[in-house]
């Protein structure tokens, strides 16, 4: 999970593997966007995911979002070494792109 | 795919010198934005700007801080004058339209102010 107090997150986990990171957060939001952030570079969207949808899907990548719950997810399916990479959830609650993000998981894909 | 570029990519600053980051947005965006990303924490939202004017800034974006675009030429934090704990990497992003759109982020300018 992202939000909150914790630290930033670490995973690790072999090349092949499924892997699913999760983002609750606190306060309405009409989108949740996944972005991936490589070592010295700033963060790129992969997935976008608005509040009338509950799943989208791109590629290996599948985000879901339960606005019940607040909660969003985020799958990798049989992950890659490229796939090495911190991943962000963020949110945007007044719908004008202030968006506020989450610690992060950091994602280490071993061969 | 689009680029948001940032100049310079690092800059090293005396405490009370000003700085000025300057950012260079995809070229039919409308909205500019400025993140603060603290090591080894998460991003956090300092302005966001449109048509010359700010709509939006958080209780991060100080006195010290002020924003510009002069004639559509490159978007500018500037910070005036600096404090050890503006030490960070700075992000500039932009986005076509406000709300539930793309946003793009340059690759940061780490700032370290001695």
């Amino acid at each position: 999970s992202q939000w909150g107090e914790e630290n930033l997150q670490a995973l690790s986990i072999q090349e092949g593997e499924d892997v699913t990171m999760n983002c609750s957060y606190k306060t309405y939001t009409t989108v949740v966007h996944w972005y991936r952030q490589d070592s010295g570079r700033g963060p790129a969207l992969i997935i976008l995911i608005r509040s009338n949808e509950r799943e989208k899907r791109s590629g290996r990548l599948r985000a879901t979002l339960d606005t019940s719950s607040q909660s969003s997810s985020l799958s990798i399916t049989a992950a890659q070494c490229e796939d090495t990479a911190v991943y962000f959830c963020a949110t945007d609650s007044g719908g004008n792109n202030k968006l506020t993000f989450g610690q992060g998981t950091v994602l280490s894909v071993i061969p | 795919g689009p680029k948001v570029l940032q100049i310079p990519s690092h800059q090293i600053i005396d405490m009370g010198q000003m700085v000025t980051l300057n950012c260079d947005p995809v070229s039919n965006h409308l909205y500019f934005y400025w993140y603060k990303q603290i090591l080894g924490q998460q991003m956090e939202f300092l302005v966001n700007f449109y048509n010359g004017k700010v709509m939006e800034k958080s209780k991060l974006f100080k006195d010290q801080f002020s924003v510009e675009r002069p004639d559509g030429s490159y978007f500018t934090l500037k910070i005036q004058p600096t404090a050890l704990e503006d030490s960070a990497v700075y992000f500039c992003a932009s986005s076509l339209d406000r709300g539930r759109e793309e946003v793009f982020f340059g690759k940061g300018t780490r700032l370290t102010v001695v």
